[in-house]
């Protein structure tokens, strides 16, 4: 079983919509990523949180800490957030980053 | 705004080779990773280093080998190119000597062996 599990692995809405990405996990952590990923490659720091909630523009992420699980969500999503939102921990015993799949997100226009 | 810049985008070696990636960051930080990224797989450390001449092996270290003689350049380095090593390769760079830092990733070199 993978220590960080991301869902849905794919999805794909249409323009405007509310998007929720979900990871869970299953180990002590002392802080939690978001990231994006463009399909040219390039990987892009969205947020790290170890508790409650953080706003940038149109994303949202939340963390509970007692259920293990994270969100992001996407307000009013546009085609320009299609892209691969990845999720990853950093273990509080060792401080490794243990990585999701990565959740691959399509906005239609 | 940190830049972390890898030597080639594409590229295309033959079984066998030694193949060289190199990353720069120009912003003076400590930590510096290599990861490869496949599909259906999260990433997965190859290397990190957390000061010049220094290297620690990540998860997945087999085959590789990497170098750090400057602070702000670290150089993976495939021995002996297989075509399992077909992948993308991310470098990434941090503040830092934590881990706890958020990381700041280049663009990726998506390597084929042939």
């Amino acid at each position: 079983k993978n220590e960080v599990e991301q869902s849905p692995q794919n999805l794909t809405a249409q323009e405007g919509e509310f998007i929720t990405i979900n990871c869970s996990y299953s180990v002590g952590i002392s802080a939690l990523h978001w990231l994006q990923q463009h399909p040219g490659g390039g990987i892009v720091s969205l947020f790290m949180l170890s508790s409650g909630k953080k706003k940038h523009g149109r994303l949202i992420a939340t963390i509970n800490i007692q259920e293990k699980h994270s969100s992001l969500h996407i307000t009013a999503s546009h085609p320009r957030d299609s892209a691969v939102y990845i999720c990853a921990v950093l273990m509080d015993s060792n401080y490794q980053l243990i990585w999701g799949a990565g959740t691959k997100l399509i906005i239609k226009p | 705004d940190v830049k972390v810049t890898q030597s080639s985008r594409y590229l295309v070696k033959r079984t066998g080779e030694k193949v060289f990636l190199e990353c720069v960051q120009d912003m003076d930080h400590e930590n510096m990773f290599w990861y490869r990224q496949d599909p259906g797989l999260g990433l997965r450390l190859i290397y990190f280093s957390y000061d010049v001449k220094m290297k620690e092996k990540g998860d997945i270290p087999e085959g590789y080998s990497v170098s750090r003689e400057k602070k702000e350049r670290f150089s993976l380095i495939l021995e002996s190119a297989s075509t399992n090593q077909t992948s993308m390769y991310l470098c990434a760079s941090s503040l830092g000597y934590a881990l706890n830092q958020p990381q700041h990733f280049g663009d990726g070199t998506r390597l084929s062996i042939l």
